[in-house]
């Protein structure tokens, strides 16, 4: 059975720090990874996904993620994060067959201060 | 021009009472789902459509029941509330075309059981 883990909880990080949310998976194949995004009283935004290829992909809002298969992780980059950024990241994977249905992770609230 | 919307966005109501949560879907997809967020913000799969038909059905109570009367309506009807049904429903839509495409979500509803 395929699971997702975001091992933080929590992330506080200054205006202006890069930021770095972690994501690890479990499945047999290679999955299908996305970061989704959810601001306070929001729906979830798609920030990015990876099916095949490059495994350095960008998104929307300046975010990047890296799909790593030896250590099966897909974490979530921004080298400048804005007050704007605060909210809570959902990674989530998919597979072939599926029928498009998502797995998430627990969520990682990040708190942006000034 | 909302891609995926759903209605109401917030509903308290006593338990023991039966309401129905609608969802609308204007990108052409031809699968949608329900998902549900906890007051801890985890995302569990309910229910998955494809072109009308149930294909996923993730060991939901049968007082919840889902109803697509086409391709671009997913509701949600659910019978003699119970507080621990409190949560945060999100409607969502995919193309599944075998490539994982992403699945794009409403803003979600609200639901208080009181």
């Amino acid at each position: 059975a395929q699971s997702v883990t975001q091992p933080d909880i929590h992330i506080t990080v200054s205006e202006g720090a890069s930021l770095e949310l972690r994501c690890n998976y479990s499945y047999g194949a290679t999955p299908y990874l996305f970061w989704y995004v959810q601001s306070p009283g929001q729906g979830l935004q798609l920030l990015l996904k990876y099916f095949s290829g490059d495994t350095l992909v960008q998104g929307i809002k300046g975010f990047e993620a890296e799909f790593k298969r030896s250590q099966s992780s897909f974490n979530l980059r921004k080298p400048s994060v804005h007050w704007s950024d605060a909210a809570e990241y959902f990674c989530a994977v998919g597979s072939p067959g599926s029928w498009g249905k998502l797995q998430f992770g627990a969520g990682t609230q990040v708190v942006v201060t000034p | 021009d909302t891609a995926v919307s759903q209605t109401p966005k917030y509903l308290v109501t006593q338990m023991g009472n039966d309401k129905s949560i609608k969802c609308e879907q204007n990108l052409g997809h031809d699968t949608m789902y329900w998902y549900k967020q906890d007051s801890k913000k985890f995302l569990k799969i309910m229910f998955s459509y494809n072109n009308k038909e149930l294909i996923i059905n993730e060991t939901v109570p049968n007082r919840f029941s889902p109803k697509s009367p086409d391709k671009a309506h997913l509701n949600l009807h659910i019978n003699s509330l119970e507080l621990g049904d409190s949560a945060v429903y999100f409607c969502a839509s995919s193309h599944v075309s075998g490539v994982g495409d992403e699945a794009f979500f409403g803003q979600g509803t609200r639901l208080t059981v009181v």
